[in-house]
């Protein structure tokens, strides 16, 4: 059975770099695009961008400039970094699995699958 | 970016009653819709994907139609533990989420 595990810092003061990394276990690292996906308190899902084996990313639009994405396949893990961190980012994130489905309009045309259980990130001062 | 317009915000139904959320794409995504079950303090779950198929393992009272900008998605006989936030999404072009249909127990 696939899962995927998660971990980082929780707590951050204002303009500091939120880093997370999730590790895949339980089935194959390759073949699929690896996703971060963030759900502030009380509202939605909000997609932060993916990364695949090879390191090719997508990045949300809104997050791009602040947003890096790195792939560890010796270890089947993947990371994600957000600098200047706000109080906007407060959030809880997640990692996700992308099944690739075929070809789309834009980015990897995958379904999200298999989710971490997700890290609670708090930006305070 | 393609926005995805979900309704109702919010439902109350009985158990068994049949219930019915709609999404609505801003522009032509063919069938790349999937449909996600969020219980509190858990992740999403996968439920429905490309608009009409069933993920493996989820109960067949849940089901998903649609094709173009209008979809939607339905519990046929709601069941207590189906109380939970649904969301849409859309993964034609990168990945937009709706804003959620939270449905209770009347």
């Amino acid at each position: 059975q696939v899962q995927l595990q998660q971990w980082g810092a929780g707590l951050l003061k204002p303009s500091e770099t939120l880093s997370l990394t999730c590790a895949v276990y339980g089935g194959s690292f390759s073949g699929y695009y690896w996703s971060w996906i963030r759900q502030p308190p009380g509202r939605g899902l909000e997609w932060i961008g993916e990364i695949n084996p090879s390191g090719s990313t997508n990045f949300n639009p809104s997050l791009k400039s602040r947003v890096t994405m790195s792939v560890d396949t010796s270890r089947n893990q993947f990371s994600l970094k957000l600098s200047s961190v706000t109080a906007a980012d407060t959030a809880v994130y997640y990692c996700a699995r992308g099944r690739i489905r075929g070809y789309c309009s834009g980015g990897s045309c995958s379904i999200l699958d298999y989710w971490g259980q997700g890290t609670q990130v708090t930006v305070s001062s | 970016d393609i926005q995805m317009t979900q309704s109702p915000s919010s439902l109350s139904a009985s158990v068994g009653d049949s219930v019915t959320i709609t999404c609505q794409a801003s522009q032509d995504i063919t069938n790349y819709l999937n449909w996600y079950q969020q219980k509190p303090g858990k992740a999403p779950k996968l439920l429905i994907y490309d608009a009409s198929s069933l993920e493996t393992g989820v109960p067949s009272r849940f089901s998903g139609s649609g094709f173009g900008t209008a979809f939607t998605f339905t519990i046929s006989s709601l069941q207590p533990e189906d109380i939970a936030t649904y969301y849409c999404q859309q993964y034609d072009n990168l990945f937009t989420f709706g804003g959620g249909t939270k449905v209770e127990i009347k």
